[in-house]
């Protein structure tokens, strides 16, 4: 079973830049979430997804956006990346909204 | 409103020793209460949780945790360190029949000396 794919692995992105990055679930989980980790501040929830259709803010939603067209798929989208969003995004996933997430390797961003 | 205190942010234990990672929350309604474990480079893996039932709950690799609901308290052991268990890990709280989502510690980075 895969469980939680991401991609990319790790990608350097030019500032003012698009970029979106993909998640895809395979345990026909609910809820779905983007999660940065950077160093010293631990995880901060970005957006998340409730069921299909549905999505909600997190803490740190500022200039990033999702979309949740069907149970698999939770792409998060950085429409004009900045530098502040170099991190590590992780997403995850939830049978549930509050029972026990399932975390993806990570997607590795570097903006300069 | 939930809330997860993990009480230091680098433990260092020497190979062998007990390992006793702190966490403490806060919760408007019964908690569900988890422990992940995160390798260098690597997502967060589901080490053990509380539900509901017995207290004192066993994960993988050794690692136990008990739910002290007086004490409001989950607190992370493992009887002797291995050098594989040199890795950050965080307690996260939900309470499920909130529908409220997992709100997690800051994080513990273990160190295990030789």
């Amino acid at each position: 079973t895969a469980g939680i794919t991401q991609a990319p692995t790790s990608q350097i992105l030019a500032a003012g830049r698009s970029m979106t990055l993909r998640c895809t679930q395979d345990m026909r989980h609910n809820a779905m979430y983007w999660y940065r980790q950077d160093l010293g501040l631990g995880l901060r929830l970005i957006h998340y997804s409730n069921t299909a259709g549905t999505t909600g803010k997190g803490e740190v939603p500022d200039g990033y956006s999702v979309s949740r067209a069907n149970t698999d798929d939770f792409p998060l989208t950085l429409a004009s990346a900045v530098p502040s969003q170099t991190s590590v995004y992780f997403c995850a996933s939830s049978e549930l909204l509050g029972s026990e997430q399932y975390f993806g390797p990570g997607t590795r961003l570097t903006v300069t | 409103a939930q809330s997860v205190t993990q009480l230091g942010s680098h433990v260092s234990v020497s190979e062998g020793a007990l390992v006793l990672l702190r966490c403490n929350y806060s919760s408007s309604v019964p908690p569900y209460l988890f422990w992940y474990v995160q390798y260098p480079n690597q997502g967060l893996q589901l080490l053990l949780k509380y539900t509901t039932g017995a207290t004192l709950v066993k994960g993988i690799n050794g690692f136990e945790a008990e739910f002290k609901k007086s004490e409001t308290s989950f607190h992370l052991t493992k009887p002797s360190a291995h050098m594989s268990d040199a890795a950050e890990y965080f307690c996260a709280v939900s309470g499920v029949t909130s529908g409220s989502r997992l709100t997690f510690g800051e994080g513990t980075q273990l160190t295990v000396n030789p």
